[in-house]
């Protein structure tokens, strides 16, 4: 069964400080894996997508990793800021591109 | 700025009271999709469309239909809203070539009295 699944379920940090997220995916076959930021109240926002042949990529704080190999993906986050508390949901779709199989989403507190 | 928009962000609908939520895009992509949200849930896809191709999910109520007149607009019509039906609906493009992500709109939050 296709499934995405992801840790911790939820994080508290202190602000300026770094964290890592994790996404291990049983999905089959696969092509590429999104993470996703959901502030409370709003639609997601798309972060990165990383195809089956990048190790690595990152959006300005953002640094995701994929091992193909294990399943496996991170989503590194940098010097952490208030605005970055929200859920991050890591998303991988199905063969026909259109059906996305979610995580659950691990949500991100940042204090101050 | 190209984007998704959703109105309105907020409904309040009366128990079996057709609703209508509107969704329009300036991205000019081929496929517009509808997502149901509950809370603390991930978004459940309800029906897409591959231009005017119209593609049902199997579990969809058929309590659920939509409209799509042109390619920027898309409409959800939920025929006799139950209590179960209040949620987020989002609304989300993407272009049909794979590996393009989608693009949500900030959703309509739906409620029933």
């Amino acid at each position: 069964k296709n499934q995405v699944e992801q840790s911790p379920q939820s994080l508290i940090i202190l602000e300026g400080k770094n964290c890592t997220l994790q996404c291990n995916y049983t999905v089959s076959p696969f092509s590429n894996l999104r993470w996703y930021k959901q502030d409370t109240g709003r639609g997601p926002v798309s972060l990165t997508i990383m195809t089956f042949s990048e190790n690595t990529k990152s959006n300005g704080r953002y640094t995701a990793t994929l091992d193909a190999d294990t399943k496996q993906s991170s989503l590194h986050i940098t010097a952490s800021q208030l605005s970055d508390s929200a859920s991050y949901i890591c998303v991988v779709p199905e063969e026909s591109n259109y059906q996305l199989i979610w995580g659950a989403g691990t949500k991100l507190i940042i204090k101050p | 700025d190209a984007m998704v928009i959703q109105n309105p962000r907020y409904q309040v609908t009366q128990f079996g009271k057709p609703v209508t939520l509107s969704c329009s895009q300036t991205l000019n992509h081929n496929v517009m999709y509808w997502y149901q949200q509950k809370s603390s849930q991930a978004p459940k896809l309800l029906f897409h469309y591959y231009d005017k191709d119209f593609n049902n999910e199997a579990d969809t109520p058929d309590n659920f239909q939509s409209r799509r007149p042109n390619t920027s607009f898309c409409f959800l019509d939920i025929r006799s809203p139950g209590l179960g039906d209040a949620a987020m609906y989002l609304c989300a493009t993407s272009s049909y070539r794979s590996g393009q992500p989608q693009h949500f709109g900030d959703g309509t939050r739906l409620s029933i009295l």
